[in-house]
Formats: C-alpha cells, structure tokens, sequence
C-alpha cells in the first residue's frame, strides 16, 4: 500500500548548524514530492516540492534530494535558524491525482 | 489576498452531538481539500471537492462524516453523532486548479475535541 514514512521522529541541531530531514516512501508511482514546515497551532505551509524526474532542487536556504532508487527523499536546511524550529512533514502526490499523502513528520529543535 | 480561512479555531462537542467545520478558500480557488490529524501524526487526505461536487471521497469513513462545498459560501465538513476518536485537527486547503502543478494552501485548522 501506499505509506509515507520518517526516519527520525526529532531531531535538534544548533543554531547556524545544517540540518536533514529523511523520508522514506514505498510507493513508486508518486509524481511530486513535497516538504511541509508546521509550526505549532498552524496549518503546513509549503517549502519546496520536487518532481520525480528530478535528484536535487535547490531553494532559498533549502535543498531537497529524490533518490528513487532507494526511494529516499530528505530536505537540507543551510544555516537553521530559530525560526526554523517546527515538524517538518514529507508528503507526495501521484500525477493526475490531488490528494497528498503524508508522512508522520519530524519535529526539528534549533538550539541557541 | 487573504488566506484559506477556517472556522471555528476550536470546537467542543460533548458525545452525539453534531460538528459543523467551515472552510472558505483562498480568493479564486474552486478546489477544496478536507485532511484530518490526529495528535503526533501526518494528515490523512479526507475529500476532494470543487464547486458543488465531491471529486474524491476516498478518505472519508463511511458513516456519519459528509462534506459539501456549495455554489455560494464555504465548504462544510460535518460530523454526526460525534465520537471521542473523532477529536484531532482538521484542516482544510484550497488550490486554484487540480493536479500537482498546483500548491495546496493550508489553512490554520480546527481543533474538534470531543468530551
């Protein structure tokens, strides 16, 4: 069946440290997969997404890595911040499909 | 431009009650998503709907949960005859077209606790 999984449940890392974020997935006919930032009492908000033709997309102190041999997804946060701090949720959608599925999510600590 | 908008924030319903949760969408967005999250979990996908019409309800249990997204007005998700394990977060995002070209926009939820 289709799931989502995370490696980490938490993890926390020092302010100006670099931070990863790992997702597993199981299901080989997803088309896009996305990182969700949720900070506490607030809906997900969208950071960066990738398509499944694609290894590496670069944003604005973020990265996200597909490896679909090993159906691996992670996201790399440049310099965290302590803004940064919230779970993080990996998800993916299937082309011609709408719906997300998610994983269970990573809560990322930034310590000063 | 405002964002998608939930209503209410928070939610108690005693056992049997009914739960009615209002979603206006993003201005210039026909597509509606329901997700439900339980504590310490990822979102499940609950229902897709555009105007007037349920696309996919594949998420949806099948009794006592219903959802509607009118011609005029919000998009409703309604629960009969609640249940303890009906209480989570529910949120609900909107887009202006369908398919993964397009960014779901969340919006801050409701939090249903069910006594």
């Amino acid at each position: 069946g289709e799931s989502v999984g995370l490696h980490l449940p938490t993890l926390s890392v020092q302010e100006g440290d670099n931070s990863i974020i790992n997702c597993a997935y199981s299901n080989s006919a997803s088309d896009y997969f996305i990182w969700y930032k949720q900070e506490s009492g607030k809906g997900p908000q969208f950071i960066i997404d990738i398509r499944s033709n694609m290894d590496k997309r670069q944003g604005q102190r973020v990265t996200v890595l597909l490896n679909k041999t090993v159906k691996h997804l992670s996201l790399q946060i440049a310099a965290t911040q302590p803004g940064d701090s919230a779970v993080y949720f990996c998800a993916f959608q299937k082309g011609g499909g709408n719906k997300l599925t998610f994983g269970t999510g990573t809560q990322l600590k930034v310590e000063l | 431009n405002a964002g998608v908008m939930q209503n209410p924030r928070h939610l108690v319903r005693r056992r049997g009650q009914e739960a009615r949760l209002r979603c206006s969408p993003m201005k210039g967005h026909s597509h509606v998503y329901w997700y439900r999250q339980l504590p310490e979990e990822g979102l499940k996908f609950m229902v897709y709907l555009q105007k007037e019409n349920i696309i996919d309800e594949s998420g949806m249990p099948k009794e006592r949960f219903s959802a509607e997204f009118p011609k005029e007005g919000p998009s409703i998700l309604r629960i009969q005859q609640v249940v303890r394990g009906d209480s989570a977060a529910y949120f609900c995002a909107s887009s202006p077209e369908a398919g993964p070209r397009y960014e779901q926009y969340f919006g801050p939820g409701t939090r249903l606790t069910v006594t």
